[in-house]
């Protein structure tokens, strides 16, 4: 299956700091998302970006699919930004997501 | 927005009972999945189906089996629950074709 690599794997960031996360994946693939997990567990989807730039609000995102990699920037960080960060790409073949460890942010105000 | 409800938040089961998780979306998705997430092992395929009557075992399907009568619900199940199956359980559907998931918000299983 592709392989997805995250980092950094933690990152400590003072409230009004701005971050940069890094995916990188192993083969090309159909889509590549996003995620936030709360602390409740869930899964929000923050951006579903298999090229390209987006925006929304003080995140945005860039994907390079030619060179296998993803970023996402958290800007101005706010304590509600902490939680688990995950990149996942979905297989060309079939719609089966690969999930990167993910990415502990912890904000501190 | 497509919603995907999962049953229960929390369960505790006994081992060797037999548990069902349900999983309903409301955006007729054909693609349903079953994910577990466990410290350190990170989030694992379990089965997906593709459509109503269809499954496909994923990555760590021993101990599980799935049914998917009707499109918008697709249940997993423990036949016989086991202390290894403690774990946080989430359900997602996709369009497809590239189209983005959706995730339930999770139910945190405990087998006692």
């Amino acid at each position: 299956g592709i392989q997805v690599e995250q980092s950094p794997p933690d990152l400590i960031l003072q409230e009004g700091a701005n971050s940069t996360l890094r995916c990188n994946f192993s083969d090309s693939v159909n889509n590549l998302q996003w995620f936030h997990q709360n602390p409740w567990g869930q899964l929000i989807n923050l951006f579903y970006i298999p090229s390209g730039t987006k925006q929304n609000g003080r995140l945005s995102a860039t994907t390079v699919a030619t060179e296998r990699y993803s970023l996402l920037y958290i800007s101005s960080s706010q304590t509600t930004d902490s939680g688990v960060y995950f990149c996942a790409v979905e297989d060309l073949y079939d719609y089966k997501l690969s999930f990167g460890a993910g990415t502990t942010v912890t904000v501190r105000a | 927005d497509v919603k995907v409800t999962q049953s229960s938040r929390y369960l505790v089961k006994r081992t060797g009972e037999k548990v069902f998780l349900e999983c309903v979306q409301d955006m007729d998705h054909e693609n349903m999945f079953w994910y577990r997430q466990d410290p350190g092992l990170g989030l694992r395929l379990i089965y997906f189906s593709y459509d109503v009557k269809m499954k496909e075992k994923g990555d760590i399907p021993e101990g599980y089996s799935v049914s998917r009568e009707k499109k918008e619900r697709f249940s997993l199940i423990l036949e016989s629950a086991s202390t290894n199956q403690t774990s946080m359980y989430l359900c997602a559907s996709t369009t497809g074709a590239g189209g983005g998931y959706t995730f339930g918000s999770g139910t945190r299983l405990t087998v006692v």
